[in-house]
């Protein structure tokens, strides 16, 4: 099955900073989500994006499908931005969505 | 308001005893999913189910068991033949199967064994 990794694995910013965090995929898949989990637990739906670009308010992310890898952008960052933030890809043949290990981002104020 | 809904949102356990995790949708989903989450660690996929009254093994099965008799529900057993239950517990559904359809999540049920 294919590989997820997430980098950084930590992130510490100061409000209002911007940054960039990467999911990198062993191989193609057909679908690609980008969750945040808050402090408790709670997985929300940031995107759907197995290729292209999309922008929600201060978060954007662009999948490159043939490079394998996607990029989650967050601009004018905010202490409730904290949290972990997942990628999880599934690929053909398969029925699993795979998840990385994560990227913890604090945000301070 | 539409949703995935699990309860209880904590529950402890003594060494040997079965528990049953719920997890209901509302909406009208096809498949539903069952992960685990250790500390530090992404999700790992317990077992999931594209249609009722059919279940699949996901990476880690053993010492879980399920069930999917009703579209909405697909309830969680962590039998005593699970080695190491204190754990994370997030259900997820998906209109069809993962391929090309967006998965949601519910709250979670934080598993303690004492």
């Amino acid at each position: 099955g294919i590989q997820v990794e997430q980098s950084p694995p930590d992130l510490i910013l100061q409000e209002g900073a911007n940054s960039t965090l990467r999911c990198n995929f062993s191989d193609s898949v057909n679908n690609l989500q980008w969750f945040h989990q808050n402090p408790w637990g709670q997985l929300i739906n940031l995107f759907y994006i197995p290729s292209g670009t999309k922008q929600n308010g201060r978060l954007s992310a662009t999948t490159v499908a043939t490079e394998r890898y996607s990029l989650l952008y967050i601009s004018s960052s905010q202490t409730t931005d904290s949290g972990v933030y997942f990628c999880a890809g599934a690929q053909g043949g398969s029925e699993k969505l795979v998840f990385g290990k994560g990227t913890k981002l604090t945000v301070n104020p | 308001d539409g949703g995935i809904t699990q309860s209880p949102k904590y529950l402890f356990r003594k060494e040997g005893q079965n528990v049953t995790l719920s997890c209901e949708q509302n909406l009208n989903h096809d498949a539903m999913y069952w992960y685990r989450q250790d500390p530090g660690q992404g999700l790992r996929l317990i077992y999931y189910s594209q249609i009722v009254n059919d279940f699949q093994k996901g990476d880690i099965a053993e010492g879980y068991s399920v069930s999917r008799e009703k579209k909405e529900s697909f309830p969680l057993t962590v039998t005593s033949a699970q080695k190491n239950p204190t754990a994370f517990y997030l259900c997820a559904s998906s209109l069809a199967g993962v391929l090309y359809n967006e998965q949601f999540f519910g709250p979670g049920t934080r598993l303690t064994v004492l």
